[in-house]
């Protein structure tokens, strides 16, 4: 079974710090992904990455960065939170070709 | 913008199939279809896809018209395990393309 793994279920952060969420997938894919999703908004993407190193910016990518330094790890990074990233944040992997996207169990993130 | 329909909610007895229907009338010749399902404060789950052919795994059956332009995910012996929401995608297969979910069915399975 395809495994991808996201270090925090839940958090509770403090306006103004950093935040790292992790990922870790276990099939060897290409792609990850990191989307947050919000009732009403649906699944919107922030960042996505096709190879070590690479990134490409999703649909709402400030105030966010993201880290590929291995294919199987992913970690999306809020500079400095702020209480409208308070979300649940996704992650997500595919091969490229079939690129049937995988997702973790989430995290639920609250900026106070 | 999602390019598919579905019905908002839908009910089912638990141990009868549940047959959830979505059209996609503007779908392209390469693009596939797909299903997820997301259970309340869970990530979503991929459940099965398809392209022309009629499919079938462990969780669900999909069938596809001939036309293409609806398709229906079948259940076949629902569980109170299988409420949630059930999302139809289409997409094309390769590269890094997106998802984007529309608003999906709410399934719910009573006992």
């Amino acid at each position: 079974d395809v495994k991808v793994t996201q270090s925090s279920r839940y958090l509770v952060k403090r306006t103004g710090e950093k935040v790292f969420l992790e990922c870790v997938q276990d099939m060897d894919h290409e792609n990850m992904f990191w989307y947050r999703q919000d009732p009403g908004l649906g699944l919107r993407l922030i960042y996505f990455s096709y190879d070590v190193k690479m990134k490409e910016k999703g649909d709402i990518p400030e105030g966010y960065s993201v880290s590929r330094e291995k294919k199987e790890r992913f970690s999306l990074i809020l500079e400095s939170a702020s209480t409208n990233q308070t979300s649940m944040y996704l992650c997500a992997s595919s091969y490229t070709f079939p690129n049937t996207i995988y997702f973790g169990e989430g995290s639920w993130l609250t900026v106070v | 913008d999602a390019k598919t329909t579905q019905p908002p909610s839908m009910d089912c007895a638990e141990g009868r199939a549940a047959n959830l229907p979505c059209n996609h009338s503007t779908i392209s010749g390469n693009e596939y279809v797909y299903w997820y399902r997301q259970i309340h404060s869970q990530g979503p789950q991929y459940i099965i896809h398809g392209l022309k052919n009629n499919e079938t795994n462990e969780m669900a059956s999909l069938i596809i018209t001939e036309d293409r332009k609806s398709s229906t995910l079948i259940l076949p012996h629902a569980t109170l395990r299988d409420t949630a929401v059930y999302y139809c995608i289409v997409r094309v297969q390769g590269g890094s393309e997106k998802l984007v979910f529309g608003k999906g069915t709410k399934l719910t399975v009573n006992p």
